[in-house]
């Protein structure tokens, strides 16, 4: 089957300028994730959707940061707008069902803001 | 609040010998611990995982423990190959919580030839 996949996979912006991420999960899998992951550290959660609802954004910088899955299948994340500390490498993810605990990701996308 | 303690950050063995990696976590309602490799510039890779009612997994060369009564698991690596080079995750999650990840800050592994 195909796995996560994500684009672009690199971008350099500079800060104050906008940036969106797209993701398409495995065929089937209702629940997607994005992970922020900083250099030398864990992905971290940013934002869980079941189908086209939103289960966890607790994480989320929503000042700047927004996503959507309207059609419950591929998903967008934005940064608007981006700031130096946003540099990172931010992966989506998906699995099942919620509560299903095994997650596939995707290659991410590695943006550095200038 | 939901936290996972990875130790230690940077391992190094010799090819043949065995690596062994500690998490803590802290909320005993976790139920699912995976395992992730993740190589320079590549996607997290699950390699194993090991759910609450299970005290140890093995698969080929790398095993799982989970001690549920001290919140701690371990990742156990058998006769390191040069290919096993990576950065490894740690990470817990419950079905409570829908399922999200909580991550370790990483394991590098360095295994020499």
């Amino acid at each position: 089957e195909a796995g996560v996949a994500q684009s672009p996979r690199y971008k350099i912006i500079e800060k104050r300028q906008s940036v969106a991420f797209w993701c398409n999960p495995i065929s089937g899998h209702a629940t997607l994730y994005w992970y922020q992951q900083i250099l030398g550290q864990g992905p971290k959660l940013l934002i869980q959707f079941q189908n086209n609802g939103v289960v966890d954004d607790s994480q989320l910088p929503k000042d700047r940061f927004s996503a959507e899955r309207l059609k419950g299948v591929d998903s967008t994340l934005k940064i608007q707008p981006a700031k130096l500390e946003d540099s990172a490498v931010y992966l989506c993810a998906s699995s099942s069902a919620v509560g299903v605990n095994e997650q596939f990701f995707g290659p991410g996308t590695r943006l550095t803001v200038l | 609040g939901e936290n996972v303690e990875q130790h230690p950050s940077t391992l190094s063995v010799q090819e043949g010998d065995s690596a062994v990696i500690k998490c803590t976590y802290s909320d005993s309602a976790s139920n699912y611990f995976p395992w992730y490799k993740q190589e320079l510039g590549k996607r997290p890779q699950l390699i194993i995982d090991i759910r609450s009612n299970v005290g140890e997994k093995k698969d080929q060369r790398i095993a799982v423990t989970l001690n549920k009564t001290a919140k701690h698991f371990s990742l156990h690596i058998t006769e390191t190959q040069p290919e096993d080079s990576a950065v490894y995750f740690c990470a817990a999650s419950w079905r409570n919580q829908g399922g999200k990840l909580i991550f370790g800050q990483g394991t590098e592994l360095s295994v020499k030839p």
